[in-house]
């Protein structure tokens, strides 16, 4: 299977605790998106990476909150002092492109929950 | 924040009859893109359409964009059970900006055996 692929695909940990999520995209992809979703609404995106570089993050996205993309093939997120609202499903997606947000192809994400 | 705005938020049909979502947004966009969303195969790239595009087709979809109205409407024909699953569209503001790819809140399509 050459999609894309997330792990875990299930994380239960306790409130202020810190978390670590992997994605591993499409080889040839230069591009690395994550996307938080919570229940009955739609993708929110928090950050995206072209090759190695972190090139935007959203005003969503906290200072607990760092992503990386170390050699521009996999990235991890982590979400320091996990609370409460954090819980939701962690997409990842990636994508060939320069310009602009092209078609996406999304991991079956990780769900996690705060306690 | 998400820009696009699906209409209706759940609908029910029948097998074989055809589906119609309507998805509004608020600011300009370089393309929208239309996503299925289901527990098997999690979230589906379906179709793009730019915005110098009105209609586009791909197999049993076909897909339209109105700009002056910043609108856009999916039309699923000959609808199957499989095709039960939450679709979304989603907004390319252009230049790559730091609101990304903007997806509205979905419809939930039930089709009915």
């Amino acid at each position: 299977d050459t999609g894309v692929s997330q792990d875990p695909r299930h994380k239960i940990t306790k409130r202020g605790q810190n978390v670590t999520f992997r994605c591993d995209p499409i080889s040839e992809h230069n591009r690395l998106y994550w996307y938080r979703q919570t229940l009955g609404q739609g993708p929110e995106f928090l950050t995206y990476f072209q090759n190695e570089a972190q090139l935007e993050k959203s005003r969503l996205l906290s200072d607990r909150f760092s992503a990386e993309r170390p050699k521009g093939s996999f990235s991890t997120l982590e979400i320091q002092r996990t609370e409460q609202g954090d819980s939701a499903m962690y997409l990842c997606a990636s994508s060939l492109g320069t310009r602009g947000y092209g078609e996406q192809f999304f991991g079956p994400g990780t769900r996690l929950t705060v306690l | 924040s998400q820009q696009g705005e699906e209409d209706p938020q759940a609908l029910s049909i029948q097998e074989g009859e055809n589906a119609t979502m309507n998805c509004s947004y608020k600011t300009s966009i370089n393309n929208l893109q239309w996503y299925r969303q289901n527990s098997g195969r999690g979230l589906v790239h379906l179709i793009l359409i730019r915005s110098n595009e009105r209609e586009k087709h791909s197999g049993r979809l076909r897909v339209t964009l109105d700009t002056s109205k910043k609108s856009s409407s999916l039309l699923i024909t000959a609808s199957r059970a499989a095709d039960t699953a939450s679709y979304f569209c989603a907004t390319d503001a252009g230049g790559g900006g730091a609101d990304g790819l903007t997806f509205g809140k979905g419809t939930h399509l039930i089709i009915q055996p």
